[in-house]
């Protein structure tokens, strides 16, 4: 059964780092076509995509976030690592990993993780 | 970016009401739509992908079409477990985008 499982801090401080980490079973991310992404959704609003990143290291970020954002891949641990710089009180949201099964939708996605930013 | 826009908001039905929702982009993008099912407090789940194609596991009343800029996903009879709010997401161009939302309430 395919799991992802996002960890990390449930409140940051304004300007600090946020570091998610998606852990996963049942998939492989050396997978041809498969990847993982990154969504937040804040209370009460829609969803964001935020970052990919594919079983060959390709990387793709939203363009009005990609100067605050990292996604990285540790395949030996089944993880996908996303930080977040400068975070503020409006990146206050429920953070979702999500698989990629064949490029191009998410699959099956994480429980979520609430991340409040304050102070 | 590439827009997408969903039609209507929200929407009150019945139980066994047909329910179409709508999804349009901001420009052409082939069939690459997907639409996602999200309960309160619960993770979005995949329901149809490349506009039309079923996940698996997901009720066969469930069906979606379209391609080009106009999309739909349509619930032939509403059941219960079926209120929930809506997502269409485009994956034709970085950024991936989702629509607003589509929030089905009881009649």
């Amino acid at each position: 059964q395919i799991t992802l499982n996002e960890s990390g801090p449930t409140l940051v401080k304004p300007t600090q780092t946020l570091t998610l980490t998606c852990t996963f079973s049942e998939f492989s991310l050396s997978t041809s076509g498969v990847g993982v992404g990154w969504i937040r959704q804040p209370p009460g609003k829609a969803l964001e995509w935020l970052a990919l990143i594919y079983w060959d290291d390709d990387k793709r970020y939203s363009p009005s976030l990609k100067s605050r954002l990292t996604i990285t891949k540790d395949i030996s641990k089944s993880q996908v690592v996303l930080t977040m710089t400068n975070m503020d009180p409006v990146d206050t949201a429920t953070y979702y990993c999500a698989l990629i099964e064949s490029r191009y939708h998410f699959d099956y996605w994480g429980q979520g993780a609430l991340v409040t930013v304050s102070s | 970016d590439i827009q997408v826009t969903q039609s209507p908001s929200s929407l009150s039905a019945s139980i066994g009401d047909r329910v179409t929702i709508t999804c349009r982009a901001s420009q052409s993008i082939s069939t690459y739509l997907n639409w996602y099912q999200q309960k309160p407090g619960k993770a979005p789940k995949l329901l149809v992908y490349l506009a039309s194609n079923l996940q698996s596991g997901v009720p066969s009343r469930f069906s979606g079409s379209g391609s080009g800029t106009d999309f739909t996903l349509t619930v032939s009879s509403l059941q219960p477990e079926d209120f929930a709010t809506y997502y269409c997401q485009q994956s034709y161009g970085i950024p991936w985008t989702f629509g607003q939302g589509t929030k089905v309430e009881i009649k």
